[in-house]
């Protein structure tokens, strides 16, 4: 079974720094591309990021580029968001997905349960 | 930039048919995917390629995708489908999502 947890998430100050953190079981983690996409209260889904299987291909939301860092470590089966210059828009819960191939291009099959981000001076 | 327009809401008495659309430029050209999301919870495909189901959906979700609309049908209406529901699709190595249906049941 997929099963995929997300961790880091917390309240933080304008400007400041987190690393979220999705680990992943269940499946051959390298094999596949994963996505962050986030959620502010009451709104809807947002894509934030994607990283290929292999690591070398990043992609990025345009609200995000600059700001924020995709990476993963396939001998932890663990996939990484690392946002910085945070904003009070980027107050969101943050999901890990999973892609359906290596590279992202399909659908998310699979899902976390997600880490809320708290932007609050 | 490529957008993606879903209703805000539909509402169906249990037992009829719900139709949740998805408009965007040449949608037909493009794979669309559905995503069905209840409050507190994480999102749930329902619905991927167009008209592919994931193992475990009910076949009374379906999906259809020509010219510039794409469709989520989802017949004989439970009282627990009521939920929301996003479309997504690929373009330009980013990924898309609508604004999002709230489907109501009556």
């Amino acid at each position: 079974e997929v099963q995929l947890v997300e961790s880091g998430g917390g309240s933080v100050q304008p400007g400041g720094s987190l690393r979220l953190s999705c680990a992943a079981s269940g499946f051959t983690f390298r094999s596949y591309a994963m996505s962050w996409v986030r959620q502010a209260p009451g709104k809807g889904l947002e894509w934030v990021s994607a990283i290929s299987g292999s690591g070398g291909y990043t992609y990025y939301g345009d609200s995000v580029k600059g700001r924020f860092t995709v990476s993963r470590d396939n001998s932890k089966n663990t996939l990484y968001l690392q946002i910085n210059s945070l904003r009070a828009e980027d107050t969101a819960v943050y999901y890990c997905a999973k892609d359906r191939v290596p590279v992202p291009a399909t659908a998310f099959g699979s899902w976390g349960q997600g880490t809320l981000v708290t932007i609050s001076s | 930039s490529y957008v993606l327009t879903q209703p805000p809401s539909v509402s169906v008495a249990p037992g009829q048919t719900a139709r949740i659309t998805c408009g965007g430029n040449n949608i037909g050209s493009k794979s669309v995917h559905w995503y069905q999301q209840k409050p507190g919870q994480a999102p749930v495909l329902v619905v991927y390629d167009d008209i592919d189901r994931p193992s475990g959906i009910p076949e009374r979700f379906s999906g259809s995708n020509s010219g510039k609309m794409a469709t989520l049908t989802i017949s004989r209406v439970e009282a627990g489908d009521e939920a929301d529901y996003y479309c997504q699709v690929w373009d330009s190595s980013s990924a898309l999502f609508g604004g999002g249906t709230k489907l109501t049941v009556l």
